[in-house]
C-alpha cells in the first residue's frame, strides 16, 4: 500500500536556523511523483516542488532545497535561514498514476513555527 | 482568474442539513477531486471525476453525493449533514488524461464546513 509518513509533527526554530522536514514514503510503483505543499494559516495549499521517480538531483529554489534518496525512500525538504513567513504546516505527498487520474496521497504534516 | 474556485468558502448550518459546495477549474484539466481536511489536518482523497465519468470513491458515506455537469465543474452535495462532517473541503484538478499524467494538482482555496 502507498503511504507517506511524516514523523515531525511540530518543530520550532527561531528566525535564521536551518530546518529539515523529513518525508518517508512506500510504494510499489516504479514511476511515481513525489511533492511538498505549504498550506499557511490562511489555509490554502501551496505547491511547492514536484519530483518525479527517475529523477534523485537535488533541487535547490532560493532558501528551499530538496533531497531525494531512493534507497532510503525519503524526500526531505529544508529550508535555510528560516523567517517568520515560513511559519506553515508542510505536507509531503506521493502520487499514484493511474490510467486517467492521478491520487495524491498525503502525509500527516509538519507544523513549522519560526519565532522572531 | 482564479484557476479552481470554490464556494462558498465558509458554510455553518445545523445538523441534518443538506449543502452543497461547488467548484469550478478553468486549467481545461480532464480531473476533478475533492478532499477533506479533518480537525487534525489529514487531507484524504473522497472522490474524482474524470471527463463527468466517477474514478475514485475512497468509502465516502453515501449522504455525500458527488456531481459533475461538465468537466469544468464538480459540485458536492452533502445530505444529512453530520457533527464529524465538519472540515474544510478542498476541491482540486489535474491534467489526468491518458498520457499527459504529471501528478500534479491544482488546489481551490478550500471550503471550512462547520456543523453544529
Amino acid at each position: 500500500a502507498q503511504k507517506v509518513t511524516q514523523a515531525q509533527t511540530e518543530i520550532s526554530v527561531v528566525e535564521k536556523e536551518d530546518v529539515t522536514l523529513d518525508c518517508v514514503y512506500e510504494t510499489r510503483d516504479t514511476t511515481y511523483y513525489l511533492f511538498w505543499y505549504k498550506q499557511p494559516p490562511s489555509g490554502e495549499l501551496v505547491f511547492l516542488i514536484r519530483r518525479n521517480s527517475f529523477d534523485e538531483q537535488n533541487e535547490i529554489s532560493g532558501r528551499y532545497s530538496w533531497n531525494f534518496q531512493k534507497s532510503t525512500s525519503s524526500f526531505n525538504f529544508t529550508i535555510t535561514a528560516s523567517q517568520v513567513v515560513d511559519s506553515a504546516v508542510y505536507f509531503c505527498a506521493l502520487s499514484e498514476v493511474n490510467y486517467n487520474t492521478d491520487k495524491l496521497i498525503f502525509g500527516t504534516g509538519t507544523r513549522l513555527q519560526v519565532f522572531p | 482568474d482564479t484557476a479552481v474556485s470554490q464556494t462558498p468558502k465558509y458554510l455553518v448550518t445545523q445538523m441534518g442539513n443538506d449543502k452543497s459546495i461547488k467548484c469550478e477549474q478553468n486549467l481545461g484539466h480532464d480531473t476533478m477531486y475533492w478532499y477533506k481536511q479533518d480537525s487534525k489536518k489529514f487531507l484524504k482523497i473522497m472522490f474524482s471525476y474524470n471527463n463527468k465519468e466517477l474514478i475514485i470513491n475512497e468509502t465516502v458515506p453515501n449522504r455525500f453525493s458527488p456531481k459533475s455537469p461538465d468537466k469544468a465543474h464538480l459540485n458536492l452535495h452533502i445530505n444529512s449533514l453530520e457533527l464529524g462532517d465538519s472540515a474544510v473541503y478542498f476541491c482540486a484538478s489535474s491534467q489526468g488524461a491518458s498520457g499527459s499524467l504529471t501528478g500534479e494538482l491544482f488546489f481551490g482555496e478550500g471550503s471550512r464546513l462547520t456543523v453544529l
